[in-house]
């Protein structure tokens, strides 16, 4: 059964702190994607990565970086949190450009204090 | 770059009535529209999803229309029941499986 694996449900940081939201996918996919929920905003694109050690930016990666240093695993990084980067964040995968569904992960609730 | 537009945010219906929900996109070279549901507490998980060779698909009670000259495509629920109550995103991209941008999700609420 396909898998994404978000390792924090819920997080509560303090500004400037440094933040990890890992996500984990057992399907072998190429693909990952970070985007971020809000009310009212839908989802939006955060940053994406197509192989391993490649990224793109999406349409806010402002106050993120991430990493992709192996296939299965895609970390988003709040270098120094704030309160404006509380919100629900979600990973997905898929298996290659041209085929399919995104999968997405349950999602990590950052609250940023 | 791509922007979705999505209508309306919420929508409620009985139980038994169609609901429809409808989206436009801007991007002339987008090919992919896929439909996602998320209930309480989950990831969206996709429902139905159409290519721009084909101008509608259906799924049991779900069917997805395509208008690729007005540059929009809805989503047609029928008979619908309480389980259905969940958020719906319309998304769009160049190619299946590749990056989608959303639209903001309707709040379908069906009472029994």
């Amino acid at each position: 059964d396909v898998k994404v694996t978000q390792s924090s449900r819920y997080l509560v940081k303090r500004t400037g702190e440094k933040v990890f939201l890992e996500c984990v996918q057992d399907m072998d996919h190429e693909n990952m994607f970070w985007y971020r929920q809000d009310p009212g905003l839908g989802l939006r694109l955060i940053y994406f990565s197509y192989d391993v050690k490649m990224k793109e930016k999406g349409d806010i990666p402002e106050g993120y970086s991430v990493s992709r240093e192996k296939k299965e695993r895609f970390s988003l990084i709040l270098e120094s949190a704030s309160t404006n980067q509380t919100s629900m964040y979600l990973c997905a995968s898929s298996p290659r450009p041209g085929s399919g569904e995104l999968f997405f992960g349950e999602g990590s609730r950052l609250t940023v204090l | 770059g791509e922007n979705v537009e999505q209508h309306p945010s919420t929508l409620s219906v009985q139980e038994g009535d169609s609901a429809v929900i409808k989206c436009t996109y801007s991007d002339s070279a987008s090919n992919y529209f896929p439909w996602y549901k998320q209930e309480l507490g989950k990831g969206p998980q996709l429902i139905i999803d159409i290519r721009s060779n084909v101008g509608e698909k259906k799924d049991q009670r779900i069917a997805v229309t395509l208008n690729k000259t007005a540059k929009h495509f809805s989503l047609h629920i029928t008979e619908t029941q309480p389980e259905d109550s969940a958020v719906y995103f319309c998304a769009a991209s160049r190619q299946a499986g590749t990056a989608l941008i959303f639209g903001k999700g309707t709040t379908l609420s069906v009472s029994s």
